[in-house]
């Protein structure tokens, strides 16, 4: 059975920090790895896929690593600003038996303060 | 293009009563699911569904859970009688594929609550 962890649980940085998010599977054989920004009361916004294929993924100031071997992946976020204080979940897709099943994280809270 | 579309946002019931959740996924989308948040938690699928089969119900408290997806569009999901413990968010996502290269997009989901 897949487990997805994440790891620091909430994060308090100033505005304009580099920060990393870390996330943790335990079956490496998964077919991608999303991450997903959700704001408070409202759904998820999918922010970036790789595939298992792919080592990392880029859109704008967010960078996406994959490290199938040793079961990570991390989510950089440059220039932190005040809009993106979230809650950041990734997940697995697939591992074992789960084709086609995303596996959640608990998620990192994430505050940037002016 | 609209997204993922839930109704009701909110719905707040007596314990023992019946309640059901609407989604209308992207149009094209033929993978939908419904995923159940607990508060401070990441969503638990609770069923997939490819067209109007459900490929993967292994999660679904079937003794009192229901779950349809008619002509492969629109979803419902229902739960008789509903429980204390049920108290959630209930979330519906559709992809244009089952695994693999394709994202999952997501409602906002339907907060209940079971007084």
């Amino acid at each position: 059975k897949q487990e997805v962890t994440q790891i620091p649980a909430a994060l308090s940085v100033p505005e304009g920090e580099n920060l990393v998010l870390n996330c943790s599977f335990t079956d490496s054989a998964i077919y991608n790895l999303q991450w997903f920004r959700q704001d408070p009361g409202k759904g998820l916004t999918s922010l970036l896929l790789i595939q298992s294929s792919q080592r990392e993924q880029t859109s704008g100031r967010l960078n996406a690593s994959l490290d199938k071997s040793s079961g990570r992946s991390t989510l950089y976020i440059a220039a932190s600003q005040p809009g993106d204080s979230a809650t950041y979940l990734c997940a697995a897709e697939g591992g074992g038996t789960s084709y086609g099943k995303l596996t959640f994280g608990q998620g990192t809270i994430l505050t940037v303060h002016p | 293009e609209a997204g993922v579309v839930q109704s009701p946002r909110y719905k707040i019931i007596e314990k023992k009563q019946p309640v059901a959740f609407w989604c209308n996924p992207i149009s094209g989308h033929n993978t939908l699911y419904w995923y159940l948040q607990n508060l401070g938690q990441g969503p638990e699928l609770l069923i997939r569904y490819e067209n109007e089969e459900a490929v993967d119900d292994s999660q679904l408290p079937k003794d009192r859970f229901s779950a349809e997806r008619l002509k492969g569009v629109d979803s419902t999901l229902k739960i008789q009688p509903a429980e204390l413990g049920d108290s959630a968010v209930y979330l519906c996502a559709s992809s244009s594929g089952l695994a693999g290269a394709f994202e999952q997009f997501f409602g906002p989901g339907t907060r209940l609550t079971v007084l």
